[in-house]
């Protein structure tokens, strides 16, 4: 079992280039959610998917798009790169079999994409 | 609005000494309490909380939730050099997802 794992690592990008990073999970679960994390501002969360094929906007989700093809990856898309959104990403699952509310149980995390935007 | 307070944001203590971490939170339909530790890597679980009164304990870790105070500590006695990081506080809501606390980084001197 990976677990959550996420590519890429680390990711260098100029203002205006765009990218996908990558969230992959073995563990079956049904949820999965995109995080950013910026000094002193704690996590904050920018989509999140309760299923294959759906997505929904968190808490700062402008400048990113998501997609949730295949149940095990989620992916971020940043279409035009802009310094503001140089920070660390943050990839997590949780499984839910209570229904359509968010889950509650534990949130598994991937090890991070650490991206700088020039 | 909804939010989750943590204090303090940064603390430094010696090798050896108990320390508290405090959450408050106002949250709309609150389904539960979690903390996490986060050193140079993703978040780790460390405790959910969904009832009042009841001590979740893990080794020298534990936590407890007050669901009519809004509020939440997190224990950790004879502290080691390895409990330094940041430690979460998040509020689970129901029919959204997850609100963070900024955290407390917590240093542990030898």
């Amino acid at each position: 079992n990976a677990g959550v794992t996420q590519t890429p690592k680390f990711r260098v990008l100029k203002t205006g280039q765009s990218m996908t990073l990558l969230c992959a999970q073995d563990m079956n679960h049904e949820y999965m959610y995109w995080y950013r994390q910026d000094p002193g501002m704690g996590l904050r969360l920018i989509h999140y998917s309760v299923g294959e094929g759906t997505t929904a906007k968190g808490e700062v989700p402008d400048g990113y798009n998501v997609s949730r093809l295949k149940k095990q990856n989620f992916l971020l898309g940043l279409e035009s790169a802009a310094p503001s959104q140089t920070s660390v990403y943050f990839c997590a699952s949780s499984y839910d079999a209570s229904g359509r509310t968010i889950s509650y149980n534990e949130q598994f995390f991937g090890p991070g994409t650490r991206l700088t935007v020039l | 609005e909804d939010k989750v307070v943590q204090s303090p944001l940064s603390l430094v203590v010696h090798e050896g000494d108990t320390v508290t971490l405090n959450c408050s939170y106002e949250v709309t339909n609150f389904r539960s309490l979690l903390w996490y530790k986060q050193e140079k890597k993703a978040p780790t679980f460390l405790f959910m909380l969904t009832s009042s009164g009841i001590e979740k304990k893990s080794g020298r870790l534990s936590s407890i939730l007050d669901k009519k105070e809004l509020f939440s500590i997190l224990n950790i006695t004879a502290t080691q050099t390895g409990d330094s990081a940041v430690y979460l506080c998040v509020a689970n809501q129901a029919g959204t997802a997850l609100i963070f606390g900024k955290g407390t980084t917590l240093s542990v001197s030898s």
